[in-house]
């Protein structure tokens, strides 16, 4: 079973909407961190928001929040105002157990083209 | 901010020669390195977890012999992909977790492209 499903392979969004990013992620530990990136074509990983599992509040960084709930184990991303420089691949990714010593399970990821 | 570099960004060689990769944190320590492998419009793949001093541990599936991994210093990592074949041509990005900060911090850096022809 796939750890971290990503059902949107791309989305075409107008510029200035709103966008929401789908992860949904399979897990039994109880400590785990949850991850966005966006990967423009040049290939760089940029890190975008974290989400701990006992973070009670939503994380928010600028114009990016994660929307996270735990019971259905989703935690979607939230871009409001989207921008052109938005357009990238957007990869949910998580880490489990305590201590950062592990690497991270990536998503299929999500191609996001913004529209002027 | 933590800066993680890679060296080279592309490389092409010819199949059954060795390719190194290395990986750098400039202004941090980083007391783990991970390296993941990204084939053409498909997600990262972890590939292996780097301590320094002691040996990487491999992910399933992956060639420890194939992937030799060595973070001699807390500052660099290297990934020597050996008699690479046209199925090693993929884009090999390492990340580095800072000895000091949060422990969901870690760096990517920007990635190496290899082509093995």
């Amino acid at each position: 079973a796939q750890k971290i499903t990503q059902t949107q392979p791309g989305m075409f969004v107008q510029e200035k909407e709103a966008v929401t990013l789908d992860c949904t992620y399979d897990t039994s530990d109880q400590s785990y961190g949850l991850f966005w990136y966006k990967q423009p074509s040049s290939g760089e990983m940029i890190f975008l928001i974290y989400q701990g599992s006992y973070d009670e509040q939503n994380a928010t960084e600028g114009r990016y929040s994660l929307n996270f709930q735990k019971a259905r184990k989703s935690a979607n991303l939230v871009i409001s105002a989207s921008q052109l420089g938005d357009s990238a691949m957007y990869f949910c990714a998580m880490r489990e157990g305590v201590g950062g010593a592990d690497g991270l399970t990536f998503g299929k990821g999500t191609h996001l083209i913004i529209q002027p | 901010g933590a800066v993680v570099s890679q060296h080279p960004s592309w490389v092409i060689c010819k199949s059954g020669t060795s390719v190194k990769i290395e990986c750098r944190s400039l202004d941090f320590q980083a007391t783990t390195m991970f390296w993941y492998r990204q084939f053409p419009k498909q997600s990262l793949m972890l590939m292996a977890t780097s301590n320094e001093g002691s040996k990487a541990t491999y992910e399933q599936g992956v060639e420890k012999d194939k992937f030799l991994i060595n973070h001699a210093s807390l500052t660099l990592s290297t990934l020597t992909v050996t008699s690479a074949h046209p199925e090693d041509s993929s884009f090999y990005i390492c990340s580095a977790r800072p000895l000091r900060g949060a422990s969901y911090e870690q760096y990517f850096g920007p990635g190496t492209r290899l082509t093995v022809t």
